[in-house]
């Protein structure tokens, strides 16, 4: 059973464009969220995370949006550059303990 | 400040053999996750050490699956009698906290091949 659920699996976007990733969870424990990139051959590097206690989370570029009556949440990517191509990961967890991961978004940004 | 280390980041097995798979945190960091990571998949969670207690170890197959996190030296992720299937990236990843939303700081990966 996925306890997150991620999409879309894969996404081109032209460079200066918005890439938007999607994550849904059903455990209403979960109370941190976190998103992951990881380019081959590399392990995940944290990006950006957030608690259910704010709806919006901004990083530079990054922007995290969290809805937690529809328990779902968001990456927005903002003036999406080549080098943001890789694989992204959603993640929650209850307490830090356990973490699950969605399944992985492969972003490619075409110049 | 060296990142966490894992090694070796590539190991060939055939079917039967033993994998010893070893993770060194980073520095301060007692909390040590492992995470399987089949191709074109997310990560699986594994198990959840701190030094020398399993914390949780749901993750983990029943049988030719385990883990330690000894007082001293590396954790080690042992696999006996591999099989083709045990073939993936397995990650570990470490934190210097735990329920505290502390964050995951991952290795670089060992790549399994069971030939």
């Amino acid at each position: 059973q996925q306890q997150v659920k991620q999409s879309p699996q894969s996404l081109i976007v032209q460079k200066g464009g918005i890439s938007i990733i999607n994550c849904a969870y059903e455990n209403t424990a979960f109370d941190y969220f976190p998103w992951y990139q990881q380019f081959p051959g590399k392990g995940p590097a944290l990006l950006i995370a957030i608690r259910p206690d704010v709806s919006e989370k901004k990083e530079g570029r990054f922007t995290i949006s969290f809805n937690k009556s529809a328990k779902q949440f968001s990456l927005h990517i903002m003036d999406s550059q080549p080098g943001d191509s890789a694989t992204y990961f959603c993640a929650a967890s209850e307490a830090g303990n356990q973490f699950y991961f969605g399944t992985g978004t492969s972003l490619t940004v075409i110049p | 400040n060296a990142g966490v280390m894992q090694n070796p980041r590539h190991l060939v097995r055939r079917r039967g053999q033993e994998a010893r798979l070893r993770c060194s945190p980073m520095k301060g960091h007692s909390h040590v996750y492992w995470y399987r990571q089949l191709p074109e998949e997310g990560l699986k969670f594994m198990v959840y050490l701190q030094k020398e207690n399993i914390i949780d170890e749901s993750g983990m197959p029943k049988e030719r699956f385990s883990a330690e996190f000894p007082k001293e030296g590396p954790s080690i992720l042992r696999i006996q009698q591999v099989v083709r299937g045990d073939s993936a990236a397995y990650f570990c990843a470490s934190s210097p906290v735990t329920g505290g939303y502390g964050e995951q700081f991952f290795g670089p990966g060992t790549r399994l091949t069971v030939l």
